[in-house]
């Protein structure tokens, strides 16, 4: 079954330093998402990305944060001057179909990266 | 605005007993989907079910079942006969039919199955 895969699983930065978290969605899928889940917290969405431009984005994606499609395949999350409050679980997931009639499959979630800002 | 509540924070049960966790959403769409997320320690997020809002047959699956009552904008989860590794934090959440429409999800209810 295909999979989205995230890169690193774990990464450890030192706080003020520029990450750089990787997904490949599935390969058919149109829409992707990163998402966010702050230790023992509930899994909050961050952006949504369609036809290589942003659609919606949360009050948490501030200007900090920026996301790119570089290749046609991989699909980043950079955080440009990490903080403590960014230590986390990022998620990526992507959909199928623009249209969300009957035919709509849901989403496929990544396994997740676990940023940790020290 | 779209919203989930899992009243539920925390629920602790023994082997073999049935739970069920609460989910009750609000959102001002016509059409949408509810999903059903389980998250056991190791972080995952692990796909349950998908449910449209125009079909509100309940659904079973081996232990799990799901109730979906658009009167009482619920979808409810139970699982019979709990067992140890069914312990995890179970996520319900919620879409639009919008391709732009992000999955809200609730804060999640914490089952601990004791052996």
């Amino acid at each position: 079954e295909p999979e989205v895969t995230q890169t690193p699983s774990h990464q450890v930065t030192q706080m003020g330093q520029e990450v750089i978290l990787r997904c490949v969605p599935i390969s058919n899928h149109l829409y992707f998402y990163w998402y966010r889940q702050i230790l023992g917290q509930k899994v909050e969405f961050l952006v949504s990305f369609y036809n290589n431009e942003i659609s919606e984005k949360s009050e948490i994606f501030d200007d900090q944060f920026s996301v790119e499609r570089p290749d046609g395949s991989n699909f980043t999350l950079k955080i440009r001057s990490t903080k403590l409050e960014d230590s986390a679980m990022y998620f990526c997931a992507s959909s199928t179909f623009r249209d969300r009639g009957p035919a709509f499959s849901g989403y496929t979630f990544g396994s997740g990266t676990r940023l940790t800002v020290v | 605005a779209q919203k989930v509540t899992q009243a539920q924070t925390e629920i602790s049960v023994v082997e073999k007993e049935d739970v069920t966790l609460d989910c009750v959403y609000e959102t001002r769409d016509t059409t949408y989907y509810l999903f059903w997320y389980k998250q056991p320690p190791s972080g995952e997020l692990v796909f349950l079910i998908r449910r449209n809002s125009f079909d509100e047959q309940n659904e079973i699956s081996g232990r799990y079942s799901w109730n979906f009552q658009k009167s009482t904008s619920s979808f409810n989860f139970t699982i019979t006969a709990s067992q140890v590794v069914d312990s995890a934090v179970y996520f319900c959440a919620l879409s639009g039919a919008s391709g732009n429409t992000p999955l809200v999800f609730g804060k999640g209810t914490r089952l601990s199955v004791i052996a």
